[in-house]
């Protein structure tokens, strides 16, 4: 079975470019979250999709991230316009149901630096 | 203060050695917890989930202390494959499915 897949696995833009992240995750998973990882701090997440739906967009940081999922089948992030602060790694992740304690299962990540 | 606090470390154990992290949880409504290991540059793995009664997987043993508000792994008889980075992941059931990640605990066991 593949696992979460994302695209590029390494990004490097300058200030005020845009730039889309794809997350494909595993298959049947009809939840899909978004997380990141700035250097030297926890993981944080972004927002989690049930489908094609947003369930909760809580930890999206302002309006330059937009996150999408048509089709409920992969996910894009895109960060409009890029700031130096929105560098780090971002982490999709899916799980194969919505209950709390069904784990995540991640991807490996796009390394994005915003110079 | 922070959902969720883990050591840092680093952890610098011997092969053999048995070793535990605790990580602690500032809310009291959180329910379900698990254990991550991120190899450098990769993806958090999920090592166990920990349930409330503990669980054993190998050489790895997972307890949950509600009273306190920790959870513990412990790794015995270490092997050098062991070493990476441990994170904890904490779900509070009443947001939905947002899990709380701790920074990690950084693990190198020497031979």
């Amino acid at each position: 079975e593949a696992g979460v897949t994302q695209f590029p696995s390494h990004s490097v833009i300058e200030k005020g470019q845009t730039v889309t992240l794809r997350c494909d995750p595993i298959s049947g998973h009809d939840n899909l979250y978004w997380y990141r990882r700035v250097m030297g701090k926890e993981i944080k997440f972004l927002l989690h999709f049930v489908k094609e739906s947003k369930q909760d967009e809580s930890g999206m940081p302002n309006n330059r991230f937009l996150a999408e999922r048509t089709g409920g089948t992969y996910s894009t992030l895109k960060v409009q316009p890029a700031e130096l602060e929105d560098s780090g790694v971002y982490f999709c992740a899916s799980s194969q149901s919505q209950s709390y304690n069904s784990p995540l299962h991640f991807g490996n990540g796009t390394r994005l630096t915003v110079t | 203060r922070k959902e969720v606090e883990q050591d840092p470390g680093p952890f610098n154990v011997p092969e053999g050695a048995t070793v535990a992290f605790n990580c602690t949880y500032s809310n009291s409504a959180s329910q379900s917890f698990f254990w991550y290991r991120q190899d450098c540059r990769k993806e958090p793995k999920l090592l166990m989930s920990v349930y409330s009664s503990g669980n054993e997987d190998g050489r790895f043993t997972a307890q949950l202390n509600r009273a306190s508000q920790y959870i513990s792994l412990l790794i015995r008889d270490s092997k050098l494959s062991d070493s990476a980075t441990y994170l904890c992941a904490v779900n509070k059931a009443n947001t939905g499915n947002q899990f709380y990640f701790g920074t990690g605990t950084s693990l190198t066991v020497i031979p």
